[in-house]
């Protein structure tokens, strides 16, 4: 079963910072990995899905990047700005399911 | 595209009433998830449909619950009867080729029991 957790919980920065999100799963037979951001109240808007064969994806200040043998993956966001303030959340896609971890609440303050 | 749509937005019942919520997918797309987000256990899929056959509903928590896919523009979540822990959002979700591409989400129903 796929196991998904996201580090840290939270993460509070000053608008401007650089900033790395981190997610790590269980099960390496992994078919693609997406990260979603989640605004209070809202669904989930997909932000950059990496496939199993691919290293990372960009879409303008976002970056991912995806390492099944260590089970990792990473959102970097750069130059951070007050409307990046939301939950960021990774799922993971083994079997055709899709599994979330608990999410990253990041507040970027001005 | 209006994207996924779901109704009602929010919704308030007793204990014990029938609750049933509706989700439209995206047109075209051929893989359509339930899913439900609580504090406690964050997002987790019920069950989940590629050309309107259910393929996994594991995440069912119970007899309770019933999802069906009549057609390729419509499905309903039923639950029946409801419980105050059945209290949560809950968000449907469709994508191409049986989920193996980005999942869009709708904007989700907040059920309260009371």
């Amino acid at each position: 079963k796929q196991e998904v957790t996201q580090i840290p919980a939270a993460l509070s920065v000053p608008e401007g910072e650089n900033l790395v999100l981190n997610c790590s799963f269980t099960d390496s037979a992994i078919y693609n990995l997406q990260w979603f951001r989640q605004d209070p109240g809202k669904g989930l808007t997909s932000l950059l899905l990496i496939q199993s064969s691919q290293r990372e994806q960009t879409s303008g200040r976002l970056n991912a990047s995806l390492d099944k043998s260590s089970g990792r993956s990473t959102l970097y966001i750069a130059a951070s700005q007050p409307g990046d303030s939301a939950t960021y959340l990774c799922g993971g896609t083994s079997y055709g399911k899709l599994t979330f971890g608990q999410g990253t609440i990041l507040t970027v303050h001005p | 595209d209006a994207g996924v749509i779901q109704s009602p937005r929010h919704e308030v019942t007793e204990m014990g009433q029938e609750v049933t919520l509706r989700c439209k997918p995206i047109s075209g797309h051929n893989s359509l998830f339930w899913y439900r987000q609580t504090m406690m256990r964050g997002l987790e899929l019920l069950i989940y449909f590629n050309n309107n056959v259910p393929i996994d509903d594991s995440g069912m928590p119970e007899d309770r619950f019933s999802a069906k896919m009549p057609n390729a523009s419509f499905s309903t979540l039923k639950i029946q009867p409801s419980e105050p822990r059945d209290s949560a959002v809950y968000f449907c979700a469709s994508s191409l080729n049986q989920g193996l591409e980005t999942q869009y989400f709708g904007p989700g129903t907040r059920l309260l029991v009371l």
